[in-house]
């Protein structure tokens, strides 16, 4: 089955600065890759995702990229605010299956 | 309502209880999930259902058992626990089985087994 790895488990950064979160994964069938932010008390929410015939997706402040080759991928969070501190998921899985994979997650810590 | 509902929001039970959490959708979706979120472990799928048949059990011990009486609602039935049962339940649904649509996560159940 499909495997998630996700680097770093913490992650604090400089208000402003940006912060990257990188996955890897083990099965190449998987072509959908969501990224989730979980908020304290709260369940995870999508907040970007990208699929595998594209390298890049951006949304304001937050970019994915995928490589497939490599089978890893990254979110980018650029101009950091405190209100992005949370952890953060990764996840895989294959189009015709409706079974996500996650990471261990990402606790990201943004300092005023 | 809107989004996806769980009920309770903290559950603290003995091992020798009956208990069950509810999960209810507003969004139309056709697939429901049930994770198990435990602290430094990834998100563990539990049960899938779609079109309120079960179409994935992964592994999990008897003393959980599902109920999936329509598209809207998923219940977790909770029967003689472990402490290591101790987590944080999240439900979620989805719009339906082709996979690669967004999963909407519920706000979970946070059960505490004495």
């Amino acid at each position: 089955g499909e495997n998630v790895e996700q680097h770093p488990s913490t992650l604090s950064v400089q208000e402003g600065d940006s912060a990257v979160i990188k996955c890897t994964y083990s099965d190449s069938a998987s072509n959908y890759f969501p990224w989730y932010k979980q908020e304290l008390g709260k369940g995870p929410q999508l907040i970007i995702d990208i699929r595998s015939n594209v390298g890049e997706k951006k949304d304001q402040r937050i970019a994915v990229t995928l490589n497939k080759t490599a089978k890893h991928f990254s979110l980018h969070i650029t101009e950091t605010q405190p209100e992005d501190s949370a952890v953060y998921f990764c996840a895989a899985s294959d189009f015709g299956n409706e079974k996500l994979t996650f990471g261990t997650g990402t606790r990201l810590t943004i300092i005023p | 309502e809107t989004g996806v509902t769980q009920t309770p929001r903290h559950l603290v039970m003995g091992m020798t209880n009956k208990k069950s959490l509810k999960c209810e959708q507003h969004l139309g979706h056709n697939a429901m999930y049930w994770y198990k979120q435990s602290a430094k472990k990834p998100l563990e799928l539990m049960f899938v259902y779609n079109f309120k048949e079960q179409t994935e059990n992964n592994s999990v011990p008897s003393r959980f058992s599902p109920e999936c009486p329509n598209s809207s609602h998923l219940f977790l039935h909770l029967h003689t626990l472990q402490p290591e049962d101790s987590a944080l339940y999240l439900c979620a649904s989805s719009p339906g089985l082709a996979g690669g649509h967004e999963q909407f996560f519920g706000p979970g159940t946070r059960l505490t087994v004495l």
